[in-house]
């Protein structure tokens, strides 16, 4: 059954280095996500893109975030200069957002836990 | 205003007795999707059951069925003849709007144990 992947499964990382997260979405999907979760919490949206572009970005995504979808398979969040607030289970996700039923649902990776020290 | 509400933090239920997990939503539109998801220790998030505003009947996938009460704006989860493997956090969410790559709102969670 396909599913979406992530790498590295964690991460850790100095206050203020840059981290690039890694997902591969299933393949026949069209909208992808990204969703943090810090210890403890609920998940939280963060961005979607679909047609190489950004479609919805909540508060949580500023300046200090980017996605890029740089091939036909990889789509990655790029948190720049990382704070110790940005330690997360970070989750990619990906749907078909066709109209027909149940093809909204998103299917989730394994996630990347991101520590910041 | 909390879109999703899901007012038990905790739940315990015995091996092999049913359980249901509350949901409430809060939404001023027509077209929309709610869904669970169960999160183990292990950190992952598994897709459950999907239900769509329009979808008359109830939803039901295994052991899991969704109690779906428009008009209460409820969407309650049901597991029948718990196991132990069911112990984990369970979320439900919404997609609201009529643009099915809305993205998701998640509620607090539930955590549920079950007992030997």
């Amino acid at each position: 059954e396909p599913e979406v992947t992530q790498t590295p499964s964690h991460q850790v990382t100095q206050m203020g280095q840059e981290v690039i997260l890694r997902c591969v979405p299933i393949s026949n999907h069209l909208y992808f996500y990204w969703y943090r979760q810090i210890l403890g919490q609920k998940v939280e949206f963060l961005v979607s893109f679909y047609n190489n572009e950004i479609s919805e970005k909540s508060e949580i995504f500023d300046d200090q975030f980017s996605v890029e979808r740089p091939d036909g398979s990889n789509f990655t969040l790029k948190i720049r200069s990382t704070k110790l607030e940005d330690s997360a289970m970070y989750f990619c996700a990906s749907s078909e957002a066709g109209q027909a039923r149940g093809q909204e649902t998103q299917y989730f990776g394994p996630g990347t836990r991101l520590l910041v020290l | 205003a909390q879109k999703i509400t899901q007012t038990q933090p905790g739940m315990f239920v015995q091996e092999k007795e049913a359980v249901t997990l509350d949901c409430t939503y809060d939404t001023s539109d027509q077209s929309y999707g709610l869904f669970w998801y169960k999160q183990p220790s292990s950190g992952e998030m598994i897709f459950l059951i999907y239900q769509g505003s329009y979808d008359e009947q109830n939803a039901t996938e295994g052991r899991y069925s969704l109690n779906f009460q428009k008009a209460r704006k409820s969407a309650n989860l049901v597991i029948s003849a718990s196991q132990l493997g069911d112990s984990a956090m369970y979320f439900c969410a919404m997609r609201e709007g009529i643009d099915y790559g809305q993205n998701f709102v998640f509620g607090p969670g539930t955590r549920l144990s079950v007992l030997p």
